[in-house]
């Protein structure tokens, strides 16, 4: 069985300080890793996945996530974080042969001016 | 990108009636849709899944009677809540997994209120 878990129900950060948003996962096999954004009364936008290579993976609104094998883990990073930056982040997982994906319960990011 | 279109974004309707949400992919064809349901400040819970053409798998605990999916083409899948209470007021989510398989994107969400 997969899972994910995300450590942290809230992080807050300054505008212009660096963002991280934790995830460690579970899923047998390889994992194949995404991240999405959830602004309020909204579906999820996609931000960013791992799937094989490079494990600094880039994504949309300058944010980046690496894949860490022996920790099991896929933290979220932005290296400056805006207000607009707001928002709930869901990290997912799947496996290889399974369109499912298990969210983590998510983390809500406070961006303060 | 690949864009999904979820409508209504809300509905609200008396007990005992039927509410139907529709599901489109705008510009990309999806083979699977997914319906999920999310309620106040938690995660996304998977409903079902739901493949083009034949009946839908649905997850351990969701009522297939109850939540009827319909994927009747590769760009819509619907959802229908039937004779609906209060307690299935919640946010339901569809997504649909592009081409490559790899990413599903989601529509924007419909919160349905039941009086």
């Amino acid at each position: 069985a997969q899972s994910v878990a995300q450590p942290e129900d809230q992080v807050n950060v300054a505008e212009g300080n660096p963002l991280t948003v934790k995830c460690t996962y579970s899923v047998s096999g390889n994992p194949y890793l995404f991240w999405y954004v959830q602004y309020p009364n909204r579906g999820l936008q996609f931000l960013l996945k791992y799937i094989t290579g490079d494990n600094l993976v880039k994504g949309s609104y300058g944010f980046e996530a690496e894949f860490n094998k022996s920790q099991t883990s896929f933290h979220l990073k932005k290296p400056s974080a805006l207000v607009s930056d707001s928002a709930l982040y869901f990290c997912a997982v799947r496996e290889l042969n399974d369109y499912k994906l298990s969210f983590g319960a998510g983390t809500t990011v406070t961006v303060r001016a | 990108g690949a864009v999904v279109s979820q409508h209504p974004s809300r509905v609200i309707c008396k007990s005992g009636t039927s509410v139907k949400i529709e599901c489109r992919s705008l510009d990309f064809q999806a083979t699977t849709m997914f319906w999920y349901r999310q309620f106040p400040k938690q995660s996304l819970m998977l409903m079902a899944t739901s493949n083009e053409g034949s009946k839908a798998t649905y997850e351990q605990g969701v009522e297939k009677d109850k939540f009827l999916i319909n994927h009747a083409s590769l760009t819509l899948s619907t959802l229908t809540v039937t004779s609906a209470h209060p307690e299935d007021s919640s946010f339901y989510i569809c997504s649909a997994r592009a081409g490559d398989g790899n990413i599903q994107y989601f529509g924007a969400g419909t919160r349905l209120s039941v009086l």
